[in-house]
């Protein structure tokens, strides 16, 4: 199994670009998440989604859409980049939360906004 | 708000063991603790959880006391490759970082 992938690795954008990270897992797990670490500091979730179709907010989603059409998939899309966005994006995958506990982190995408 | 306090970072020598505390006292009574680490911005990396009761596997021990109000992790053989930042975390469902031990392993 590969695991959480995810593309591009390294990426700049310029104030006001769109782009979408892409996250794929292949272990079948129903949750995904999305994450964000700025220097420093701890990760801080941005979306997530228990399956499918389904996608909810988490702390700091302003700036940010999902979409969860596929098992597999969970595209973070930015619209409109803005500097405060340059970050390290984490994509996660877990199987159904509460007591499972492990959740399963990509290697993240270096994000950059001039 | 964080849920847990952490100390910002600790030493430890190589081949001894690592113990990093964590201070959880207003955890609810479903909420389990996990423990990730960081290795070098490299994505967070499952080491542990538990509820009540000690736990053990093959990368470290989970000792949490008995009104659940604190925990420590333990390395029992500390190498190079353990320097990293350790997360200690409270929850059930979704995960808040704060911002960890930076736990360093020197020779």
């Amino acid at each position: 199994n590969a695991g959480v992938t995810q593309t591009p690795k390294f990426r700049i954008l310029k104030i006001g670009q769109s782009m979408t990270l892409q996250c794929t897992q292949d272990m079948n797990h129903n949750y995904m998440y999305w994450y964000r670490q700025d220097p420093g500091m701890g990760l801080k979730l941005i979306y997530y989604s228990v399956g499918a179709g389904i996608t909810d907010k988490g702390e700091v989603p302003n700036g940010y859409n999902v979409s969860r059409s596929t098992t597999e998939d969970f595209p973070l899309r930015l619209e409109l980049a803005a500097p405060s966005q340059t970050s390290v994006y984490f994509c996660a995958s877990s199987p159904p939360s509460g007591s499972s506990g492990e959740q399963f982190f990509g290697p993240g995408t270096r994000l950059t906004v001039l | 708000d964080a849920k847990t306090t952490q100390p910002p970072s600790m030493d430890c020598a190589e081949g001894r063991a690592a113990n990093l505390p964590c201070n959880h006292s207003t955890i609810s009574g479903n909420e389990y603790v996990y423990w990730y680490r960081q290795i070098h911005s490299q994505g967070p990396q499952y080491i542990i959880h538990g509820l009540k009761n000690n736990e053990t596997n093959e990368m470290a021990s989970l000792i949490i006391t008995e009104d659940r109000k604190s925990s420590t992790l333990i390395l029992p053989h500390a190498t190079l490759r353990d320097t990293a930042v350790y997360y200690c975390i409270v929850a059930y469902g979704k995960l808040t970082f704060g911002q960890g031990t930076i736990l360093t392993v020197h020779p």
